[in-house]
Order: C-alpha cells, then sequence, then structure tokens
C-alpha cells in the first residue's frame, strides 16, 4: 500500500537559513508525489509535484524537490527561508484505484525565526 | 480566474443540527472530492464523485453524506453533527479520472456548539 511519511512534525529555521523537510514514500508502481503548503485558516495550495518527468522539480515560491528512487525520498528544499514561509507542509502521493486519490503525511509544520 | 470555492468560510452550528457545506468550481472538472482536516492533522477523504458517481470511503460515518446537482456543485451535509465533527472541511476538484492533481478550496472551518 501506498504511504507517505514525514520526518519532523515541527521544523525550525531562521531567516535567510536553509529549509529542509524530510519526505519518504512507500510505493508498489511509480509514484506520483507532492508537496503543499498550508497558512492558517486556509486551503491547500500546491507547491510542486513530481509526474516521472525530471528527477528535480522546480515549484513555486522557490521551493524544489529532489525525487530520490533509491532513496525513496522527496524532500522538499529552499535555499533561504523568509518569514512568510512559515505554515503547514504537507507531502502526499496519488494513486489510483480507478480515479486517483491522495493519501497524505502527517504533515511539518516550519517556524521561520526573524 | 477558475478556482475551486467553498461557502461558507467559517460555519457555526449546534449539536444534532443538520448542517450544509458547499463547494463550487468553476475549473469545469469531472472529480470532485470531499476532505476532512481536524486539528494538526492530515486531511482525510470522505468522499469523492467521479461525475455523478458517488464514492464513498470505507469509514466515513453514515452520518455524513454529499450532493452533486450538477459539475459545478458539490454538498457535503452532515446530518446530526456531534462535537467530534468540528473540522476543516475541504474540498477538492481533479480534470478527469487519469489526473493525479488535485486542486483545493479555501476549506470550511466548522464549529459544533
Amino acid at each position: 500500500a501506498q504511504s507517505v511519511t514525514q520526518l519532523g512534525s515541527h521544523v525550525s529555521v531562521s531567516e535567510g537559513a536553509l529549509v529542509l523537510l524530510r519526505c519518504n514514500y512507500s510505493s508498489s508502481v511509480p509514484p506520483y508525489l507532492f508537496w503543499y503548503v498550508q497558512y492558517p485558516n486556509q486551503g491547500l495550495q500546491l507547491l510542486l509535484k513530481y509526474t516521472s518527468a525530471a528527477t528535480l522539480v522546480k515549484g513555486i515560491n522557490g521551493f524544489e524537490a529532489e525525487f530520490k528512487k533509491s532513496e525513496t525520498s522527496f524532500h522538499l528544499t529552499k535555499p533561504s527561508a523568509h518569514m512568510s514561509d512559515a505554515a503547514e507542509y504537507f507531502c502526499a502521493v496519488s494513486v489510483s484505484t480507478g480515479v486517483f486519490k491522495t493519501i497524505f503525511g502527517a504533515g511539518t509544520r516550519l517556524f521561520v525565526k526573524a | 480566474d477558475a478556482m475551486v470555492i467553498q461557502n461558507p468560510r467559517y460555519q457555526v452550528t449546534q449539536f444534532g443540527k443538520p448542517v450544509t457545506l458547499s463547494c463550487s468550481q468553476t475549473l469545469n472538472h469531472n472529480v470532485m472530492y470531499w476532505y476532512q482536516q481536524k486539528s494538526s492533522q492530515a486531511p482525510k477523504l470522505l468522499f469523492h464523485y467521479y461525475d455523478k458517481d458517488f464514492n464513498n470511503e470505507a469509514d466515513t460515518p453514515d452520518n455524513f453524506q454529499s450532493r452533486r446537482p450538477n459539475t459545478s456543485f458539490c454538498f457535503l451535509d452532515i446530518r446530526s453533527p456531534g462535537l467530534g465533527d468540528a473540522a476543516m472541511y475541504l474540498c477538492a476538484t481533479s480534470r478527469a479520472r487519469s489526473d493525479e492533481t488535485q486542486y483545493f478550496g479555501p476549506g470550511t472551518r466548522l464549529l459544533v456548539l
């Protein structure tokens, strides 16, 4: 069965520092992988997605993620954190059971210190 | 801009009083989903519609129902809300069964008094 594990429920970085949010997946077939961001009392916004094209995926707001099949990982990075990046981040895998369903990780809350 | 719209953004209801949440989309997508997200948890799929075909998740309580009168609108009905149903409810769409990407609305936060 497909699943997603996010390592670290909370991550704190200083403004300007590297952001690294970890995600490992389990999938018996080539996965579709996503990162979503959620600001307080908001819906989910798609940051980026991997769909078996380039392994390094660039998304919005300066984020990128690298698909590593050997490590079953899809970690999210940003070279320099901004205060506005403070939010909840969800890694997700999309699986087809006739129609695609999205399975979310537990989420990682990113704090950015001034 | 094409989008997924949820109304209201905040809904307060009383214990046991039926409540309906609304979702509309201007994307003309065939699939619509409803998720429940409790505080500090990941979204959990309740059910989805592929066109007019309704698909319930196995662990979705009977208290939750849904209607999709046309392509653009989908409703979530909670027949007798309990305190444990207080959550953020997210609507999402995808273009087709073969489309792996979902687009989310802003959510409706439900408070049960």
